[in-house]
């Protein structure tokens, strides 16, 4: 079956850098992208981007498209989430997700989730 | 960016009811709606994508209606695991945006 698994919490200081995995598998890599989505405590979820899997092209949410950064590692069938400049502010659970087509349709929705990985920025 | 709004916030409810959860959307985005069910710690998880399409698996009490910028999402008899918070999400354009979530609470 579809599986994401994704690295464990991280702590970091304001200023620093985090870099997230998600692994994926039961699926051939390069049919769907992978969407980031955060969640502070207590919020609500807040979509970050998106990376293709077989053209590499990406797409951003605005407001993190100078701190973000997404790759691919397609031999291990890894996905990244490079988050610069962390403030309290990024303290949130991180998803990665993977939306697949509805077939005939252009909808697409979120059908498999990673497990999420808690990212602490304090001092 | 399209803005989805959802009420109520969060509804207490006993088992056995009938709740509504309704998620209205800054401009037309035709059926382009998915809900999802997030529970306690956990990650979300779709129940209704297209607006109205039940996903594999779900249970059937949940049902999902609309179209251009009014959704509703309906649980036709309450069960205790149904305790979770629920979110609109809309995949009509870039950036692809969610409703604020609704608690549900068991009575």
């Amino acid at each position: 079956q579809v599986q994401l698994v994704q690295s464990g919490a991280e702590v970091k200081k304001p200023g620093a850098s985090v870099k997230v995995s998600c692994k994926t598998s039961g699926y051939t890599f390069t049919s769907s992208g992978i969407s980031w989505v955060r969640q502070a405590p207590g919020q609500g979820l807040e979509w970050m981007g998106w990376i293709s899997t077989y053209s590499d092209s990406r797409s951003y949410a605005q407001k993190f498209r100078d701190r973000v950064t997404l790759t691919i590692d397609a031999s291990t069938s890894t996905v990244f989430l490079e988050m610069r400049s962390l403030t309290s502010d990024d303290t949130a659970v991180y998803y990665c997700a993977r939306p697949i087509p509805v077939p005939g349709t252009t909808l697409n929705y979120f059908a498999s989730w990673g497990q999420g990985t808690l990212v602490t920025v304090s001092s | 960016d399209i803005q989805l709004t959802q009420s109520p916030a969060s509804l207490s409810a006993s088992v056995g009811d009938r709740v509504t959860i309704t998620c209205r959307a800054s401009r037309s985005i035709s059926n382009y709606v998915n809900w999802y069910q997030q529970k306690p710690g956990k990650a979300p998880m779709v129940l209704i994508y297209g607006a109205s399409t039940l996903q594999t698996g779900a249970p059937s009490r949940f049902s999902g209606s609309g179209s251009g910028t009014d959704f509703t999402l309906t649980i036709g008899s309450l069960q205790p695991e149904d305790l979770a918070i629920y979110f609109c999400q809309q995949s009509y354009s870039s950036p692809w945006t969610f409703g604020q979530g609704t608690k549900v609470e068991i009575k």
